[in-house]
């Protein structure tokens, strides 16, 4: 079945520092690949998204490139800053109508 | 804001005991997901509706249930509660079945003891 691997946290970065969240997926077909954000004791919400190869979903500073030979969907900003802290999910979408996989979230902890 | 709001926010329940979470999809979205989130886990699929119908189910026993009104708004029921099922549950909203997002509510943080 579908399945999504993330690294592990807490990721723990000064403000200024880059920024890479690792993710890869395991999936039948040709997924759409979301990076969410969830802030403590709210919702997600979707910070970007790439729905076919070679896309490259971008927000707020942070990207994301689909790649298809690595099954890869890795997360990077070239700048974080405090206000970034939270807990990163990245997920696919699969062959199941609008349904996600996600993987077990990373926490990034930007400090002054 | 998304629009999709979830009803109540916090609950506290005892084992055994049932409980219904409501959610309120975007306007002019016919399907709603749900999704368990357990402590330090990502999300978990357990059902999706479309257009009143299960259109979907994730790994969940019978005891977890759900409906779709006509307006799209949805509930999720769970019968005879276990101290496992203390998570955050999560309602999500789409244009359609097949679209490509979906957009979450601010979640139900669900706590049995």
């Amino acid at each position: 079945g579908d399945s999504v691997t993330q690294m592990e946290g807490p990721v723990t970065l000064s403000e200024e520092a880059f920024l890479t969240i690792n993710c890869t997926y395991t999936a039948t077909g040709y997924p759409s690949l979301f990076w969410y954000v969830q802030y403590p004791g709210e919702g997600l919400q979707l910070l970007l998204k790439a729905t076919k190869a070679d896309d490259k979903g971008s927000n707020k500073g942070f990207e994301a490139t689909y790649r298809k030979e690595t099954t890869s969907f890795h997360l990077e900003k070239g700048s974080v800053q405090v206000s970034d802290s939270a807990v990163y999910f990245c997920a696919l979408r699969g062959l199941r109508y609008s349904t996600l996989t996600f993987g077990k979230g990373t926490m990034l902890l930007v400090s002054p | 804001e998304t629009g999709v709001t979830q009803s109540p926010t916090h609950l506290i329940k005892t084992r055994g005991q049932q409980v219904t979470l409501r959610c309120s999809s975007q306007s002019g979205h016919n399907t709603v997901s749900w999704y368990q989130q357990a402590l330090g886990q990502g999300p978990q699929f357990i059902f999706q509706y479309y257009r009143e119908e299960e259109n979907g189910r994730g790994n969940f026993p019978p005891r977890f249930s759900g409906l779709q009104f006509p307006n799209y708004s949805s509930e999720l029921n769970v019968n005879a509660l276990e101290l496992d099922d203390s998570a955050l549950y999560l309602c999500a909203s789409s244009f359609d079945r097949g679209a490509t997002e979906a957009f979450f509510g601010q979640g139900t943080r669900l706590t049995v003891v």
